[in-house]
């Protein structure tokens, strides 16, 4: 695709429910990483692939939250038992494995709200 | 740890106005520095990108400068327009990591320009 797609961009749960937020990278990206932005901060790095495998998990909070890679295109980030603490944007970013570093394309976020 | 920190929060001026936004670190090892534009729900817009070697970047009416020794960055945007209305993000790659996407962000700075 033309860019990064999230899917859904709103999501409202209750306390307690599991949710799953998908990312579609742009074609061709070998790495892909999700972030966290609650309201009024700036983005918190979550998790980073590289192909289908998570070089870098140290930003999951705990382990309510997982994320899957599973043929290095398409990434599902999930969340169980989720809180009202979880409530943010979630975005997520792709890069060509071989690129400056930084040189990410965000995509739109998926909104979750925990009531 | 890294911390980034942006000033002002937020900025409101006339159309026209030239503006400086600040973003300070904490740890003056990074690899680059980056300036985002983020619209209200939207993801984010990559700006300028700022190697550690490099002292500014520009592009138009934007102009990064970067002094790394004391940690310091500031985005200068000429001529202001109320189009350049706008949450503005700072972030930075840490040097000696291996995952180049692990971007650590500012809060960010709500600019508005009124006509």
């Amino acid at each position: 695709g033309a860019g990064v797609s999230q899917t859904p961009s709103n999501k409202v749960t209750e306390k307690g429910k599991y949710v799953e937020l998908r990312c579609d990278p742009i074609s061709g990206h070998t790495a892909l990483y999700w972030y966290r932005q609650s309201l009024g901060q700036g983005p918190e790095f979550l998790i980073y692939f590289q192909g289908t495998g998570a070089a870098d998990d140290s930003g999951l909070p705990n382990d309510r939250f997982f994320a899957v890679r599973p043929e290095g295109s398409v990434s599902t980030l999930k969340i169980q038992r989720t809180e009202r603490g979880d409530s943010a944007v979630y975005l997520c970013a792709s890069s060509l494995g071989n690129s400056l570093p930084g040189e990410l394309f965000f995509g739109e976020g998926s909104r979750l709200t925990v009531l | 740890k890294q911390e980034v920190t942006q000033i002002p929060a937020a900025l409101s001026v006339p159309e026209g106005e030239n503006l400086v936004l600040n973003c300070s670190f904490t740890d003056s090892a990074i690899y680059n520095l980056q300036w985002f534009r983020q619209d209200p729900g939207k993801g984010l817009t990559s700006l300028l990108l700022i190697q550690s070697s490099q002292r500014e970047q520009t592009s138009g009416r934007l102009n990064a400068s970067l002094d790394k020794s004391s940690g310091r960055s500031t985005l200068y945007i000429a001529a202001s327009q109320p189009g350049d209305s706008a949450t503005y993000l700072c972030a930075v790659i840490n040097a000696g990591g291996t995952s180049y996407g692990k971007l650590t962000f500012g809060q960010g700075t709500i600019l508005t320009v009124h006509p």
